[in-house]
């Protein structure tokens, strides 16, 4: 398996402009999560979905942020429209259901920067 | 969650035991310890875990106090490529909400020619 695929590998954009992150989870895994990282804030929990389902998105900053599993295979974090404070890198990661549970897989996740 | 405290920075003489101690004195009965670590610039990479005894894989040893309230992941010979920031963690492994993990600031292991 090519483990979790996360595209663009980088994006720099201007401020208002819509961005849209992608990413495969391992086929298998039911569950999917997007975290977020910056200097000050960490690796911060955005949503995680299960089955394909948003199960808790509480971690999603605002009403400008919004995530989508349309199938099994894909999912996509979008920021319409963006600020500068949204520049982070954004990591995808997906796990199978038990025995699995809290052993997550990673992408390589998606550089943001707005400007 | 169980809070987790770990120290800010270590460093490391390759090819020697990094041991990267970890406390959770208010861990609860069903909670795992879980290690990630992350290499700059990459995602965050599961390392293992475990429930009360001590766990080893190829990657790791994880040790385990007695009274779980502290725990210690050792990397027998670290070597350049181990440089990276450690994340212990503590969680349910199952039943509602158990997915959603913390990460907290880590350590910083800096492995040392």
């Amino acid at each position: 398996d090519a483990g979790v695929i996360q595209s663009p590998r980088h994006e720099v954009t201007e401020m208002g402009q819509e961005v849209t992150l992608r990413c495969k989870p391992i086929s298998g895994h039911d569950y999917l999560f997007w975290y977020r990282q910056t200097m000050m804030r960490g690796l911060e929990l955005l949503i995680y979905f299960n089955n394909n389902v948003p199960i808790d998105d509480s971690g999603m900053p605002e009403d400008r942020f919004s995530a989508k599993m349309p199938n099994a295979s894909f999912s996509t974090l979008k920021i319409q429209p963006s600020e500068p404070r949204d520049s982070a890198v954004y990591f995808c990661a997906s796990t199978p259901s038990p025995p699995g549970a809290n052993v997550l897989t990673f992408g390589a996740g998606s550089r943001l920067t707005v400007l | 969650d169980a809070k987790t405290t770990q120290p800010t920075s270590m460093d490391c003489a390759e090819g020697r035991a990094a041991n990267l101690p970890c406390n959770h004195s208010t861990i609860s009965g069903n909670e795992y310890v879980y290690w990630y670590r992350q290499i700059h610039s990459q995602g965050p990479q599961y390392i293992i875990h475990g429930l009360k005894n001590n766990e080893t894989n190829e990657m790791a040893s994880l040790i385990i106090t007695e009274d779980r309230k502290s725990s210690t992941l050792i990397l027998p010979h670290a070597t350049l490529r181990d440089t990276a920031v450690y994340y212990c963690i503590v969680r349910v492994a199952h039943g509602a909400g158990s997915y959603q993990l913390t990460f907290g600031k880590g350590t910083k292991l800096s492995v040392i020619p």
